[in-house]
């Protein structure tokens, strides 16, 4: 079973333009991340914020966390071509385990 | 450091037939993962080991998936028999227990042919 939904499902962009995606979720979380996946490889880790932090930076990455919503937001800014990629939010929850639950992804193009 | 190294790449079988994935965990870390993906959806967990202590498969077939992690180091998934609908990329990923993150392998894509 999926936790997080994101959306949109897709979006294209411009280079240098900012993406924003969304994600949300269903039951009280620890924390939540953020991946990215290139095409036909393997998920990579970007950001995490926790239940109590409300926003993140880490450089070009911002994400947001309302826990009263159950949402949060990724936001990608002055995007690059490289930039282009899956992005998945992944919620963990549940003390003392660390049960790692995906969304089903928003598919990023950034058009030169 | 090596990432989590996961063979082969890419199997295609008939089915019917049984097929096998391989994962090496980073060294060290605790927690190893499989999930599952199917094209365009996010990864899907099927059995989270703690150790060598299964302690999440409730998302596993279990009338023809199993697992292993010998050792509380390297993991086999089989699936016997393999069928149509089992045709996926069979990620592994491993965490240590004092961190966060996740470290995924490239993945295994199945073709069930």
């Amino acid at each position: 079973s999926q936790q997080g939904e994101e959306d949109p499902q897709a979006l294209s962009i411009q280079e240098g333009e900012n993406a924003t995606m969304n994600c949300s979720y269903k039951t009280s979380i620890n924390n939540l991340q953020w991946y990215r996946q290139n095409s036909g490889r393997g998920l990579v880790h970007l950001i995490l914020i926790r239940s109590n932090e409300r926003e993140k930076h880490s450089g070009r990455l911002r994400v947001t966390l309302d826990t009263s919503k159950k949402s949060s937001s990724l936001l990608i800014t002055a995007s690059r071509a490289a930039d282009t990629a899956s992005y998945f939010c992944a919620t963990v929850s549940g003390a003392g385990s660390y049960q790692l639950t995906f969304g089903k992804g928003t598919k990023l193009s950034v058009i030169p | 450091e090596a990432g989590v190294v996961q063979s082969p790449r890419y199997k295609i079988i008939e089915k019917k037939q049984p097929v096998a994935f391989w994962c090496n965990p980073i060294s060290g870390h605790n927690t190893l993962y499989w999930y599952r993906q199917n094209l365009g959806q996010g990864p899907e967990l099927l059995i989270r080991y703690e150790n060598e202590e299964a302690v999440d498969d409730s998302q596993l077939p279990k009338d023809r998936f199993s697992a292993e992690r010998l050792k509380g180091v390297d993991s086999t998934l089989k699936i016997q028999p393999a069928e149509l609908g089992d045709s996926a990329v069979y990620l592994c990923a491993s965490r240590h227990y004092s961190d966060t993150e996740a470290f995924f392998g490239q993945g295994t894509r199945l073709t069930v042919v």
